[in-house]
């Protein structure tokens, strides 16, 4: 089973800054089957990203994916009020545990 | 619109069983491969189980012989039969529309509580 460890846990930043999220598995990722979601608090999550680096419908262009192998990183270019939130990555793995998830990080207003 | 919306949550004892069901709009379910996930509360999301658009099955390990994942393409709806059900059970359970392996679409989920 692969694992996705997330880091930071917590990011402290402002709005019209950078925003730079890791996500890294312990085996190669296949395929590139890596997403991006967004989780706003009471509500489900929503796509961001999949395959690495492939914006989702109605995405804005300050989010990006990149990536491979085990590595992959979201940006946020400038960030905005709304972009504070959770986090999570995701992969699919063609063994029986289909798909995992990193344990989140907190994008947080500072 | 493409729309899921879960119902069926409940608070139950251990050891009973539950039925959630997904019904999808704006779409046509059998041409897609759907899932079950959910979020314990405070926690991390958590994949459950995925039935495939040609009728394939999976299941977590912690899941996997109390789960069952079916789907109705006629009434183009999604279930998923818990049986057994342990506290850890506890959580927000979403059904979601699955495109290039990636979750697309999210419903708004149903809430399931495992307490004696």
């Amino acid at each position: 089973e692969i694992v996705l460890t997330q880091s930071p846990g917590t990011l402290s930043l402002s709005p019209g800054e950078r925003a730079t999220l890791s996500c890294r598995a312990t085996q190669s990722v296949s395929g590139n089957y890596l997403a991006w979601y967004q989780q706003k608090p009471g509500q489900a999550p929503r796509l961001l990203i999949y395959g690495a680096s492939i914006r989702a419908t109605g995405i804005p262009d300050r989010f990006s994916g990149s990536g491979s192998g085990t590595d992959f990183t979201l940006t946020i270019s400038r960030l905005e009020p709304e972009d504070f939130a959770v986090y999570y990555c995701q992969q699919y793995g063609s063994s029986l545990v289909m798909y995992t998830f990193g344990q989140g990080t907190k994008l947080e207003i500072k | 619109e493409v729309q899921l919306l879960e119902s069926g949550g409940a608070l139950v004892q251990p050891g009973v069983s539950l039925r959630l069901s997904c019904a999808a709009s704006g779409f046509i379910l059998r041409s897609y491969a759907m899932s079950w996930v959910r979020q314990a509360p405070g926690k991390g999301l958590e994949w459950v189980s995925t039935s495939g658009s040609g009728g394939t099955t999976y299941y977590a390990d912690s899941v996997r012989g109390r789960f069952i994942i079916s789907r109705d393409n006629s009434k183009n709806t999604l279930d998923l039969q818990m049986s057994s059900l342990r506290v850890d059970d506890t959580a927000i359970y979403y059904c979601a529309k699955v495109v290039g392996h990636a979750f697309e679409i999210w419903g708004q989920g149903t809430k399931v509580t495992v307490s004696s």
